[in-house]
């Protein structure tokens, strides 16, 4: 079946420094790609995602572009702030299946501190 | 900016108790979700629902849950006989429409089940 692999936290990077967070997917067909983030205390927002081969997903400075042939959608940041400490999860939305309402499936989650 | 809502935010009972965990999913979303996350593990998908009926459910979802969309806002998880472990956060999630809409998520409710 679908799954989704992430690279295993915790990872620490000081303040300013390039963070890159790898995940690799496994599914049939054409599936949507998302990365949702944890804050500490909340809950899961949606930071970006990709519904095709080769679209890049941005917002609040991290990108991440979905490669087919590589079947990867690794997260990146130039350079991460203090803000940017939390968990990371990686997601795919299966293009097969009837109905519009599928389910994500999720990776392990990556936690990431940043130290000032 | 309309979100998802969960109440309670943390709840405690005792095993074997029954517990209803509540979420009101955006106003004009029509597919409902929820998934749960045991501390240190992945986030794992229970149900969705659309059109009062079930479209998916996992091994995880048993006879103890059910869901249910009581009126036109709100949208519950009910575990009949809450056991060990069923402790996790339990998130409800709903879109719009569409397979490539992105589904958005509440705060949470933290179950403990002791």
């Amino acid at each position: 079946g679908d799954s989704v692999t992430q690279m295993e936290g915790p990872v620490t990077l000081s303040e300013e420094a390039c963070l890159t967070i790898n995940c690799t997917y496994t599914a049939t067909g054409y599936p949507s790609l998302f990365w949702y983030v944890q804050y500490p205390g909340e809950g899961l927002q949606l930071l970006l995602k990709a519904t095709k081969a080769d679209d890049k997903g941005s917002n609040k400075g991290f990108e991440a572009t979905y490669r087919k042939e590589t079947t990867s959608f690794h997260l990146e940041k130039g350079s991460v702030q203090v803000s940017d400490s939390a968990v990371y999860f990686c997601a795919l939305k299966s293009s097969r299946g009837a109905g519009n309402n599928r389910k994500l499936i999720w990776g392990l989650g990556t936690s990431l501190a940043v130290n000032p | 900016e309309p979100e998802v809502t969960q109440t309670p935010s943390h709840q405690v009972t005792q095993m074997g108790q029954e517990v209803i965990l509540r979420c009101v999913p955006i106003s004009n979303h029509l597919y409902f979700y929820w998934y749960r996350q045991i501390l240190g593990q992945k986030v794992e998908f229970l149900v969705s629902f659309y059109n009062n009926e079930i479209s998916e459910k996992s091994e995880i979802f048993d006879d103890q849950f059910s869901v249910e969309r009581p009126d036109g806002s709100n949208f519950t998880l009910k575990i009949r006989s809450t056991k060990l472990e069923d402790s996790a956060m339990y998130f409800c999630a709903s879109n719009v429409a569409g397979s490539t809409d992105t589904q958005y998520f509440g705060p949470g409710t933290r179950l403990t089940v002791l």
